[in-house]
């Protein structure tokens, strides 16, 4: 059965530093999507991805962020200068089409120290 | 702000009884309705989702939908120690042609043995 999967599992980064969470989508997905989840909090959106470019992004997703789909199966999530209220779990979901179901990865969980 | 509220919970209930978890969202324009389960330090894993007013079955679940009421609920029969897990429910929010999944806090339920 097809899937969502997502690279690494586990991040542990410095603070100040660089990370890149990395999605590989269902194949024939055209909607992308990155969450995160704070411990004990709520799934909270972060952007999504359609043709190519950034339809929509949250408050948080600032200039710390940016994503990329550099081929045509990765999705990535980049975020500069990581700081320690960082630390959460990272979701990639993606989707068929409009107003279908969307499948999510097992998630890396980013500790930032 | 366009929100899915949820009560947190914790709800529990008898093996073998019928757990009801409840839903209300507040955007008139959204569309489709998910119900995610989530077990501790993993992904949303989808359960059931739902497109028109009334009823949809699968297996021990049961999705409503009333969308006079902005109302989304999940009933899921025959309650296993295996069902304790969050409860998410999501909204799919358009805006301006976009779509992303707006989620609740989730629900905490606990089947007894």
């Amino acid at each position: 059965e097809p899937e969502v999967t997502q690279t690494p599992s586990h991040q542990v980064t410095q603070m100040g530093q660089e990370v890149i969470l990395r999605c590989v989508p269902i194949s024939n997905h055209l909607y992308f999507y990155w969450y995160r989840q704070i411990l004990g909090q709520k799934v909270e959106f972060l952007v999504s991805f359609y043709n190519n470019e950034i339809s929509e992004k949250s408050e948080i997703f600032d200039d710390q962020f940016s994503v990329e789909r550099p081929d045509g199966s990765n999705f990535t999530l980049k975020i500069r200068s990581t700081k320690l209220e960082d630390s959460a779990m990272y979701f990639c979901a993606s989707k068929e089409g409009r107003n279908t179901e969307a499948f999510f990865g097992q998630g890396t969980r980013l500790t930032v120290v | 702000q366009k929100e899915v509220e949820q009560n947190s919970g914790p709800l529990s209930v008898p093996e073998g009884a019928i757990a009801s978890l409840n839903c209300t969202y507040s955007d008139r324009g959204s569309q489709s309705f998910f119900w995610y389960r989530q077990y501790s330090g993993k992904s949303p894993e989808l359960i059931m989702f739902i497109y028109s007013n009334g009823d949809k079955e699968d297996g021990r679940f049961t999705a409503q939908l009333n969308k006079a009421s902005q109302y989304v609920s999940l009933l899921i029969r025959d309650s296993q120690p295996s069902d304790s897990a969050t409860y998410l429910c999501a909204a799919t929010i358009s805006n301006f042609g976009n779509e992303k999944l707006t989620f609740g806090t989730g629900t905490r339920l606990t089947i007894i043995p």
